[in-house]
């Protein structure tokens, strides 16, 4: 079993939806956790950073960290074209870790 | 957020032949760089750390002596792929470290004829 899961899709919405991205992970120590976007052939950029439990809100993404189910999501409001990418979770134990654990990556596409 | 410069973003050279691919931090010091490949929609795979002033820490199963890491300085860190072969070919990505945080390069789209 892998130690964060991720649906890789690829999923498909229309524009203005909200979109939800998760990841699982099976390690309780985890308590740092990153959403990355990465657009094709470029290199992942940090977008939400959070620690513990809890929501986290930034324009029109908001984290969500449920630790008591080892359960992390990304929401995305009012999206657009240009949130199409590929969006990778990640996390680490401590803080500034040495490691982060990636998740696989979700490819959404967002459709005019 | 802190800027991390790799070049070149895309290569492509001859069988046999080494590449390198160099890493910068712009805006801050980074004592510690890491060293990505990415296939085709997968993930990244960490291939090892780099440590300014000491050896890198490669995974297991990555060929320190083909995917040669060097740390001269606490802004740059350079990825050389020595002989490079086709099956060399990929995404290659460099990361860099402030206390908190974890950015990202643009990434390297290394292509070996």
């Amino acid at each position: 079993q892998k130690e964060v899961e991720q649906d890789p899709g690829p999923l498909s919405v229309p524009e203005g939806a909200i979109v939800s991205l998760n990841c699982t992970y099976s390690n309780s120590a985890f308590q740092y956790f990153m959403w990355y976007r990465q657009y094709s052939r470029k290199g992942p950029e940090l977008l939400m950073y959070t620690y513990s439990s809890g929501n986290k809100e930034d324009g029109r993404f908001t984290a969500q960290v449920d630790k008591s189910s080892k359960y992390i999501s990304l929401f995305i409001r009012d999206s657009q074209p240009s949130d199409s990418a590929t969006y990778l979770c990640a996390m680490s134990r401590i803080q500034g870790a040495q490691k982060l654990v990636f998740g696989q990556g979700t490819r959404l596409t967002i459709n005019p | 957020g802190a800027v991390v410069s790799q070049h070149p973003s895309r290569v492509i050279c001859k069988s046999g032949t080494s590449v390198k691919i160099e890493c910068r931090s712009l805006d801050f010091q980074a004592t510690t760089m890491f060293w990505y490949r990415q296939f085709p929609k997968q993930s990244l795979m960490l291939m090892a750390t780099s440590n300014e002033g000491s050896k890198a820490t490669y995974e297991q199963g990555v060929e320190k002596d083909k995917f040669l890491i060097n740390h001269a300085s606490l802004t740059l860190s350079t990825l050389t792929v020595t002989s490079a072969h086709p099956e060399d070919s990929s995404f290659y990505i460099c990361s860099a470290k402030t206390p908190e945080k974890l950015f990202f390069g643009s990434g390297t789209q290394l292509s070996v004829l």
